[in-house]
């Protein structure tokens, strides 16, 4: 497809699993971003990769999050130890050259910990 | 990057012009005013970026002050659809980095 995909788009865990959502960026997308929504606040960054350069993971919540970026595409953000204050929906976002600033996001991945 | 203020909520009839008002007081030289909005379940949707000058796409108008302080985003003409949260966010320069969201401005479209 033409825009940014998720997976899963729900996710229901129980609280101590680990879970992984994926992200893939529009092709040829050279900046990946990861932010949380939780229900009824505002978007909150969490990491941002470019190029080959180390990531920006200064908004990592805690140790229990990490993420990585394969073959400069493909993105999964990984949440160990799921808590309950882990639920909110995990967007994505990629941009290019042309307008680095205009991020194109994708439609989210909602976590649900029980 | 400079902080922004917007009004937390507005209202608009439908068909009319939507004028969202938006404070960067600190702004400074090299940072861009960029607008976004996020309809309700959807990711954030890119609208507009500007430096100094006026811009206007298929979306919207960014009127930006002479000083540079304030910028007001315009839809012409407001549609139910137009329904959303609105992001004003000013960042350093074209170059790649993250984005930092505040609350925006709710706008409520009326028919």
């Amino acid at each position: 497809g033409a825009g940014v995909s998720q997976s899963p788009s729900n996710k229901v865990t129980e609280k101590g699993k680990d879970v992984e959502l994926r992200c893939d960026p529009i092709s040829g997308h050279t900046a990946l971003y990861w932010y949380r929504q939780s229900l009824g606040q505002g978007l909150e960054f969490l990491i941002y990769f470019q190029g080959n350069s180390a990531p920006d993971k200064s908004g990592l919540p805690s140790d229990r999050f990490s993420a990585e970026r394969t073959g400069g595409s493909v993105s999964t953000l990984t949440i160990q130890r799921t808590q309950q204050e882990d639920s909110a929906v995990y967007l994505c976002a990629s941009s290019g050259a042309s307008v680095p600033g205009e991020l194109f996001f994708g439609e989210g991945s909602r976590l649900t910990v029980l | 990057d400079a902080k922004t203020t917007q009004p937390p909520s507005m209202d608009c009839a439908e068909g009319r012009a939507a004028n969202l008002p938006c404070n960067h007081s600190t702004i400074s030289g090299n940072e861009y005013v960029y607008w976004y909005r996020q309809i309700h379940s959807q990711g954030p949707q890119y609208i507009i970026h500007g430096l100094k000058n006026n811009e206007t796409n298929e979306m919207a108008s960014l009127i930006i002050t002479e000083d540079r302080k304030s910028s007001t985003l315009i839809l012409p003409h407001a549609t139910l659809r137009d329904t959303a949260v609105y992001y004003c966010i000013v960042r350093a320069g074209t170059s790649y980095g993250k984005l930092t969201f505040g609350q925006g401005t709710i706008l409520t479209v009326h028919p």
